[in-house]
């Protein structure tokens, strides 16, 4: 069975610092990876996928992933936050039998 | 606009007082998942349809049912609810094959039971 750990449950960081969000998966079959973003009182909302091709993928609001298959990583990263990027990030992998498994969420706290 | 809705968003209800939740989406999409979100838990899958008259258990399964009459309609059955059901829910539904593969998820149903 495949799972999927994102390495820290809280990142705080201060407006317009970088910002690295970090997910390791377990799957010995090829997965499609993603990262969904969930602001307060809302639905989950996608940022980015990988399907293939290129490891480095970029996504909506200025974040970007990058596919590390020797290390099963897919950490997501931003060159600078903004106050309103605090939320709870999650990252999912999905196999092409439509299961799909979830982190236990990132909780990003951008503070000015 | 292409969306999942979910009824209701918010509800209180007492131990053993069956409920349904309704889920509905307007893609023609064949997959349809529910899910229960809880603190350091994240998204744990209850149960998924492949298609219609097609449903299987996911991981916490116990204590729910579901079905899939229709294409674009899955509704989550409690039929006694219990406080360890208290959670955030959430209906999803993609493609089952093709692109895209994202799953798009509805607004979220907040439920309590006392």
């Amino acid at each position: 069975a495949q799972s999927v750990t994102q390495l820290d449950s809280q990142v705080p960081v201060f407006e317009e610092a970088p910002v690295e969000l970090r997910c390791n998966y377990s799957s010995s079959v090829s997965v499609y990876l993603f990262w969904y973003v969930q602001y307060p009182n809302q639905g989950l909302q996608l940022l980015l996928k990988y399907l293939s091709g290129s490891t480095l993928v970029k996504g909506i609001n200025g974040f970007e992933a990058e596919f590390n298959k020797s290390q099963t990583s897919f950490h997501l990263r931003k060159p600078s936050v903004h106050i309103s990027d605090t939320a709870e990030y999650f990252c999912a992998v999905r196999r092409e039998n439509n299961d799909m498994r979830f982190g236990a969420g990132t909780r990003l706290t951008v503070k000015p | 606009e292409a969306q999942v809705t979910q009824n209701p968003r918010y509800l209180i209800t007492v131990t053993g007082k069956k409920l349904t939740v309704t889920c509905s989406q307007n893609m023609n999409h064949e997959y349809m998942s529910w899910y229960r979100q809880d603190p350091g838990l994240g998204l744990r899958q209850i149960y998924y349809s492949m298609n219609v008259e097609v449903t299987d258990k996911g991981d916490v399964p116990e204590g729910y049912k579901v079905s899939r009459k229709e294409k674009r309609n899955f509704p989550l059955i409690l039929e006694s609810p219990s406080p360890n059901q208290t959670s955030l829910y959430f209906c999803a539904s993609s493609l089952s094959i093709g692109l895209p593969l994202e799953q798009y998820f509805g607004p979220g149903t907040r439920l309590t039971v006392t």
